[in-house]
């Protein structure tokens, strides 16, 4: 099956830094997924973005799906971006996801 | 529903007996997905429903685990005589379809907040 790698497995920032999480997937795929986990666990949706690039505030992800990668960029990280992020891509047509390890990443004041 | 709901938040069990955990997706999607995640791990796939058509439950770990979706809505996992290693998170997922009849069938996937299961 599709193996889905992320890097670094842990970052630690400085408030204020900014930070590049790496997403590579072993084959093609027709979409990815980037998702935040805060402390209490939730799976906040951050990026559905198949290829491309699309920003949403100080967060923007870019998928490159020829080169089989994608990337999430965080530009002055915030104690509340804090948490564990995944990348999680469709293994088949009905969209059953293959989750990467995490990121884990801890902002500190 | 404004998201996907589950029930309950957390749940402590004793070795042996059998839990229920209940998803609730988000209304009007037709695909429901059900993952679990062990302390520290990523998320791995265990069953998904998609409108009527029989569940794909090749992610199930052992036949102690079932599930099943009522009237296309509300979905049930069931975890028969629990053993310690079930403890974890179990996270549910649902999607809308996609239409004009592409390959990949469903949009993203949202997600519950999780029942958190613990087994003495």
């Amino acid at each position: 099956g599709i193996q889905v790698e992320q890097s670094p497995p842990d970052l630690i920032l400085q408030e204020g830094a900014n930070s590049t999480l790496r997403c590579n997937f072993s084959d093609s795929v027709n979409n990815l997924q980037w998702f935040h986990q805060n402390p209490w666990g939730q799976l906040i949706n951050l990026f559905y973005i198949p290829s491309g690039t699309k920003q949403n505030g100080r967060l923007s992800a870019t998928t490159v799906a020829t080169e089989r990668y994608s990337l999430l960029y965080i530009s002055s990280s915030q104690t509340t971006d804090s948490g564990v992020y995944f990348c999680a891509v469709p293994t088949d047509s009905w969209g059953k996801l293959q989750f990467g390890a995490g990121t884990q990443v801890v902002v500190t004041p | 529903g404004a998201g996907v709901s589950q029930s309950p938040s957390n749940k402590v069990t004793e070795k042996g007996k059998d839990v229920e955990l209940r998803c609730d997706p988000i209304s009007g999607h037709t695909a429901l997905y059900w993952y679990r995640q062990r302390l520290g791990q990523g998320l791995e796939f265990l069953i998904y429903f998609q409108g009527n058509s029989a569940p794909d439950k090749s992610g199930l770990p052992s036949d102690r685990f079932s599930a099943e979706r009522t009237g296309g809505s509300v979905s049930t996992l069931t975890i028969q005589r629990t053993q310690q290693e079930d403890s974890a998170v179990y996270l549910c997922a649902s999607s809308s379809p996609r239409r004009g009849g592409a390959k990949f069938k469903y949009n993203e996937q949202f997600f519950g907040p999780g029942t958190r299961l613990t087994v003495l």
